[in-house]
């Protein structure tokens, strides 16, 4: 069964430093991973994909993140955070096999200070 | 192009009462997406929708929850008999299948509360 691990439910981060937002999957067959960004009051934004080549993906707003086969994971990274980039990030997997359903994590709140 | 868009944006109704909601997915998306956010939580599948075949229903947590998708477009989400615990906000998604991986593009959400 697909799933979705999202470890930390909140991320604090000070303003100008790198963030980190933690994403791991579980898929049959090969993995198209997602980012989607919510800010406040508004819908799911899709931010970056991955869905084969490249390991770095780059995306919007300066996002990028790394597809780690070896340890399934997607990390969503940033290398200076900005106090407009605190919303809530959820991290989203299909597998190959199972294209027509994405399965989604619980979320992270990033939360950047100024 | 315009987007995914829903109805109402927010929607308070008494316990027990009926509600309708309504999705409006990109022209073109052949499939179609109900998820649910309660406060605090991630994003709870609901239903799908592809083109013609039957629709996944397999996140339906109730049957005083249905839905259907007319003429390949416009869905509408009904919840029957609302409950306390159905407040949420209902968000849709639609994307375009056929394609090797599944984008799928999100509405504004309807804030249901169930007083």
């Amino acid at each position: 069964a697909q799933s979705v691990a999202q470890p930390e439910d909140q991320v604090n981060v000070a303003e100008g430093n790198p963030l980190t937002v933690k994403c791991t999957y579980s898929v049959s067959g090969n993995p198209y991973l997602f980012w989607y960004v919510q800010y406040p009051n508004r819908g799911l934004q899709f931010l970056l994909k991955y869905i084969t080549g490249d390991n770095l993906v780059k995306g919007s707003y300066g996002f990028e993140a790394e597809f780690n086969k070896s340890q399934t994971s997607f990390h969503l990274k940033k290398p200076s955070a900005l106090v407009s980039d605190s919303a809530l990030y959820f991290c989203a997997v299909s597998g190959s096999y199972n294209t027509d359903k994405l399965i989604f994590g619980t979320g992270t709140r990033l939360q950047v200070f100024p | 192009g315009a987007g995914v868009s829903q109805s109402p944006s927010n929607k308070v109704t008494e316990k027990g009462k009926d509600v309708e909601l309504r999705c409006d997915p990109i022209s073109g998306h052949t499939a179609l997406y109900w998820y649910r956010q309660s406060l605090g939580q991630g994003l709870e599948f609901l239903i799908y929708f592809q083109g013609n075949s039957a629709p996944d229903k397999s996140g339906l947590p109730s049957d005083r929850f249905s839905a259907e998708r007319t003429g390949g477009s416009v869905s509408t989400l009904t919840i029957q008999r609302t409950q306390q615990e159905d407040s949420a906000v209902y968000l849709c998604a639609s994307s375009l299948l056929g394609t090797t991986y599944n984008e799928q593009f999100f509405g504004p959400g309807t804030r249901l509360t169930v007083l």
